[in-house]
């Protein structure tokens, strides 16, 4: 079964930082992953999502990146705001029933 | 914003008594997923349909059944509910679900649920 993991669990860092949040995941064979955040009492709102055969995505201050080979990838923030304060989750697919989700990285901007 | 609702958003019942939660979307996407979310173990998917009538079990299934009758619709259901189901309940689509970008999901508002 498919194990994915986010480290750390929470993070604080002062407005301005980039920073680096990560994922790693234990089976190499993966259609896509994709990144997201959550605010509290929230649903998920779709940040990236990075196709098996790409390296990396971008959207504005975001950027992602994805090897699977060694079953990580990193989304990297840069300039962070007090908006960007949320959980950000990574989820993997590996079929089109075969979802799984990190348990996230809770992002805390300090002004 | 993708036109996803729940409903109910949040409800109490109490334990053996059946729950059904909905999920209407707008989008005319063609996958529709049912997932709980729990401390300690994220996001963990129930059920998913891959068109009307079309529907598969997820991770987490036991105790849980649905039903698509309509492209927009995906219901789901408590038959009996218990306290371990108590959790967050969130829908989600996605035009496709086969590796593409067109895979990007879509998440609704959620809905909390309480057994007592």
């Amino acid at each position: 079964k498919q194990e994915v993991t986010q480290i750390p669990a929470a993070l604080s860092v002062p407005e301005g930082e980039n920073l680096v949040l990560n994922c790693s995941f234990t089976d190499s064979a993966i259609y896509n992953l994709q990144w997201f955040r959550q605010d509290p009492g929230k649903g998920l709102t779709s940040l990236l999502l990075i196709q098996s055969s790409q390296r990396e995505q971008t959207s504005g201050r975001l950027n992602a990146s994805l090897d699977k080979s060694s079953g990580r990838s990193t989304l990297y923030i840069a300039a962070s705001q007090p908006g960007d304060s949320a959980t950000y989750l990574c989820a993997v697919r590996t079929g089109a029933n075969n979802l799984f989700f990190g348990t996230g990285t809770r992002l805390t901007v300090i002004p | 914003d993708a036109g996803i609702t729940q409903s109910p958003r949040h409800k109490v019942t109490e334990t053996g008594t059946p729950v059904t939660l909905r999920c209407h979307q707008t989008e005319n996407h063609r996958y529709m997923y049912w997932y709980r979310q729990d401390p300690g173990h994220g996001l963990r998917l129930i059920h998913y349909s891959y068109g009307v009538k079309d529907t598969d079990k997820g991770e987490v299934s036991d105790g849980y059944s649905v039903s698509r009758s309509k492209t927009e619709d995906f219901l789901l259901t408590l038959e009996s509910a218990t306290s371990s189901q108590t959790s967050v309940y969130f829908c989600a689509i996605s035009e496709s679900g086969s590796g593409g970008v067109s895979d990007t999901q879509y998440f609704g508002p959620g809905t909390r649920l309480t057994v007592l």
